[in-house]
């Protein structure tokens, strides 16, 4: 079976260039997940899908973060402009249907730099 | 949300049992514990979860205090590949279910 497919897996850019990346889950994955990972912290959850509806969007930057998952399979998460901070490790994971026990599998992340 | 505490790191040699503590003195009726670990440039992997009662799966066994404001993850026998940060993580219920809620972690260093 295949896990989680994240692409790219490194992007370097510039601050005020904007960059996206794809996510798309383990088939019949319902609920998706992004996560952003500082650099010698835990991950922490930007955004919940519950097929293509954003049921938890608490955590994202709305200024300049956006996220869609149109036909709810693939994903995309937008940075426009970037900054600096932006700079760490982007992680999308998916998990059956959320519950309080359901595991959650994650793909490798994609590691940004912002320049 | 209730907090979990781990210590920042333990050491191990290979082939020995590894206990990871973790702290959880808020944790309600309703959360299930669960520990994922991360491998260096890998996403986080998930090891086991309980409630209430000791689990064991093929990867580990997690010990639940009676109490519940305390747990142990234990690697039977720990190999060089069982180096990596453990996370131990309340999942709550009710409006946040499936929000897993990371702290900093132990980071588990194997000797040969």
């Amino acid at each position: 079976e295949a896990g989680v497919v994240q692409s790219p897996r490194y992007k370097i850019i510039e601050k005020k260039q904007p960059v996206a990346f794809w996510c798309n889950p383990i088939s019949g994955h319902n609920t998706l997940y992004w996560y952003r990972q500082n650099l010698g912290q835990g991950p922490e959850l930007l955004i919940r899908y519950e097929n293509e509806e954003a049921v938890d969007d608490s955590q994202l930057p709305k200024d300049r973060f956006s996220a869609e998952r149109l036909k709810g399979v693939d994903s995309t998460l937008k940075i426009q402009p970037a900054e600096l901070g932006d700079s760490a490790v982007y992680l999308c994971a998916s998990s059956p249907r959320v519950s309080s026990y359901n595991e959650q599998f994650f793909g490798p992340g994609t590691r940004l730099t912002v320049l | 949300d209730a907090k979990t505490t781990q210590p920042n790191s333990m050491e191990s040699n290979e082939e020995e049992p590894v206990h990871l503590p973790c702290n959880h003195s808020t944790i309600s009726g309703t959360d299930y514990i669960h520990w994922y670990r991360q491998l260096p440039s890998q996403g986080p992997e998930y090891v086991i979860h309980g409630l209430t009662s000791n689990v064991n799966n093929r990867m580990a066994s997690l010990a639940i205090a009676e109490d519940r404001k305390s747990s142990t993850l234990i690697l039977h026998r720990a190999t060089l590949r069982d180096a990596a940060v453990y996370y131990c993580i309340l999942n709550a219920g009710g409006t946040s279910y499936g929000k897993l809620t990371f702290g900093q972690g132990t980071i588990l260093t194997v000797h040969p």
